[in-house]
């Protein structure tokens, strides 16, 4: 299973955007790269994947370096309610069966 | 509306008295899974199945059952369970593609807060 680093904790102002990292070294060609965040007392939910190419939703922007082996979630106007964990996780279809999910990184939104 | 259902969504129990979390979706998905997450832990997979009456165990299968005789249900069973099953527990399910190419999220439930004494 492919690995993933990310920080413990990153902090941003509300209104500024927020570069969340991922580390992904080991992943391999058919693992999408999956963006889950939760909110407290809440399940986990999507935000954003992607496989090679720069991916944008209504939620958030993501960026794959181009070795893959990194990428870096983007939230455009960081708002109060984005203060969550944030997941990446590398998934694919072909052995899609263990998906194994880090500690991921809490966000604090300060007003 | 789309969505993976999870009862209880909290559970006091004693050790040693079997008890089944359930865990429904209504998307027509392949692939479930069962999670559990702990204090500095986060989210371990205990279970998964690719679709019905195929199950496979995940990071942290001991002391679980599952089964998965409809594709809709997922039950996750405790036989005995002990205080050190007490967790926060999260169901998903997944549509699995016909492609490599085609790749979907994980949908979540909402969590069963799980309490052994």
């Amino acid at each position: 299973d492919a690995k993933t680093t990310q920080p413990n904790s990153m902090e941003s102002n509300e209104e500024e955007p927020v570069h969340l990292p991922c580390n992904h070294s080991t992943i391999s060609g058919t693992d999408y790269i999956h963006w889950y965040r939760q909110l407290p007392s809440q399940g986990p939910e999507y935000v954003i994947h992607g496989l090679t190419s720069n991916v944008n939703n209504r939620m958030a922007s993501l960026a794959i370096a181009e070795d893959r082996k990194s990428s870096t979630l983007i939230l455009h106007r960081a708002t109060l309610r984005d203060a969550a964990v944030y997941y990446c996780i590398p998934l694919n279809n072909t052995n899609a069966g263990k998906s194994t999910f880090g500690d991921g990184t809490t966000l604090t939104v300060k007003p | 509306e789309a969505q993976v259902t999870q009862n209880p969504r909290y559970l006091i129990t004693v050790t040693g008295k079997k008890l089944t979390v359930t865990c429904s979706q209504n998307m027509n998905h392949e692939y479930m899974s069962w999670y559990r997450q702990d204090p500095g832990l986060g989210l371990r997979q205990i279970y998964y199945s690719m679709n019905v009456e195929v199950t496979d165990k995940g990071d942290v299968p001991e002391g679980y059952k599952v089964s998965r005789k409809e594709k809709r249900n997922f039950p996750l069973i405790l036989e005995s369970p002990s205080p050190n099953q007490t967790s926060l527990y999260f169901c998903a399910s997944r549509m699995r593609g016909q492609r490599s190419s085609y790749n979907s999220p994980l949908h979540f439930g909402n969590g069963t807060r799980l309490t052994v004494t």
